[in-house]
């Protein structure tokens, strides 16, 4: 069974753009959630998605953003992006939610300059 | 304020000496707790879910352990391929919270 892929795998911005990252979910897999990681400040949960809907939020500026399609897809925005952005995206998939198990994509590299 | 913390935050052990990781947390509403394993340039790795208190579960040379307050991942006998940085994350009401890990390695 294919895993979660992410694209794209690096990426580099400047600041004040925007960035759109994508995250393909395992096949049958409900839920997306997206994650921040950061030598400082560790894994940093965003939000997850469940069929479509923004389910749990974590504390992180509007700036942030997603959607989820009716094919589970995800994709996660940052606009006005601040040289702090920089770091590395992930996007786990589950069954049913934040209390299964995850499974991670390998990330997207963001460089902000 | 609901927080993780991972110690030791990193451990170098020889081949065959055996360890702990610990994970402390203060969360409200315990839902869930869960061990990641995290290879440089990867994602986490799932490893285990714990539900609740008492609960034990094992995998190879790993086993994970879950107290009201806090879990332990013990290794046993390690070999140089179980070096990575483990991750322990709480799944409260509404979000999951990671430690920042504690980076193992074991040396030949």
């Amino acid at each position: 069974k294919a895993g979660v892929t992410q694209t794209p795998r690096y990426l580099i911005k400047t600041r004040g753009q925007q960035v759109t990252l994508s995250c393909s979910p395992i096949s049958g897999h409900r839920s997306v959630s997206w994650y921040q990681q950061t030598p400082g400040q560790g894994l940093q949960f965003l939000f997850e998605y469940f069929s479509e809907t923004q389910r749990n939020k974590g504390n992180f500026p509007g700036r942030f953003s997603g959607r989820q399609f009716s094919n589970s897809r995800s994709e996660m925005n940052v606009s006005t992006l601040e040289l702090g952005d920089s770091a590395l995206y992930l996007c786990a998939s589950s069954l049913q939610g934040l209390h299964y198990e995850q499974y991670f994509g390998p990330g997207t590299r963001l460089t902000v300059t | 304020e609901d927080q993780v913390t991972q110690s030791p935050e990193a451990l170098r052990l020889q081949e065959g000496e055996s360890s702990s990781l610990n994970c402390s947390y203060t969360v409200s509403g315990l839902r869930g707790l869960f061990w990641y394993r995290q290879d440089p340039g990867k994602g986490p790795e799932f490893l285990f879910t714990l539900y609740s208190a008492g609960e034990e579960k094992e995998k190879e040379r790993l086993k994970a352990t879950l107290t009201k307050k806090e879990s332990f991942l013990h290794i046993t006998a390690p070999k140089p391929e179980d070096s990575a940085t483990y991750l322990c994350a709480v799944h409260n009401t509404d979000k999951l919270i990671f430690g920042t890990g504690t980076r193992l390695q074991v040396f030949p």
